[in-house]
């Protein structure tokens, strides 16, 4: 199984930061990565696939980047409503696997 | 507008079965792969299942296999995943989401909660 690693796991923000989250695979999965916000509570929300496409809805100021092994989710002004945890997915191979999550939280 | 709406989740002790139903709407149902996705209290999320549009393939993860199965009625719009020798460990809130072109999942739902104890 590709296993998914992410840093950091938790980490304080203010609003307006600009904040960058890594995800790194064990093995090269070309593009195929998404990412997805997830809300105490909530189901989890499709916000990037194929590592850098915007899912419809989505606010410009997320984005990604990156291809093989090597990946990153960047939300250039934070906002309140972006408090939450982010988990990356890969869905090069079965079993699809998730990253650990990183939680943002408030300064 | 896309709805996923899971239903079946309680309390089982150690070694039972229970079944789980996602009632699909919005979409043209038999047109996607569907999946069941988990999350323990307080952890990650795990995928469990996927399955093909024509229910043809099927996929697990490890840990259920032999154990759960993942099934879909195209008719009556909905998916299930019947779950048999539950463990303590299976307790997790039980997602089903729609995946895009067997990826990523677009649509999820609101999530049903599987307790496993005696």
């Amino acid at each position: 199984a590709i296993r998914m690693t992410q840093s950091p796991s938790s980490f304080s923000a203010s609003t307006g930061d600009r904040v960058t989250i890594t995800c790194r695979a064990s093995q090269g999965i070309s593009s195929y990565l998404a990412w997805y916000q997830q809300k105490p509570g909530k189901a989890p929300k499709l916000l990037i696939y194929a590592a850098s496409t915007l899912q419809s809805g989505v606010p410009s100021r997320f984005s990604g980047s990156g291809s093989g092994t090597d990946f990153t989710l960047t939300i250039s002004c934070l906002q309140s409503e972006d408090f939450a945890t982010y988990y990356c997915q890969q869905y090069y191979s079965y079993p699809r696997t998730f990253g650990p999550g990183t939680k943002v939280d408030i300064k | 507008e896309v709805q996923l709406v899971e239903s079946g989740g309680g309390l089982v002790q150690p070694g039972g079965s229970l079944r789980l139903s996602c009632a699909a709407s919005g979409f043209t149902f038999s047109s996607y792969w569907m999946s069941w996705v988990r999350q323990a209290p307080g952890k990650g999320l795990e995928w469990v299942a996927n399955i093909k549009q024509d229910g043809s393939e099927k996929y697990y993860v490890d840990s259920v296999k032999g154990r759960f199965t993942i099934s879909r009625d195209n008719a009556k719009n909905s998916l299930y995943l019947q779950m048999n020798s539950l463990r303590a460990e299976d307790t997790a809130v039980y997602y089903c989401a729609r995946a895009r072109n067997n990826w990523n999942y677009d649509y999820w739902g609101q999530g049903t909660l599987v307790t496993v104890s005696s």
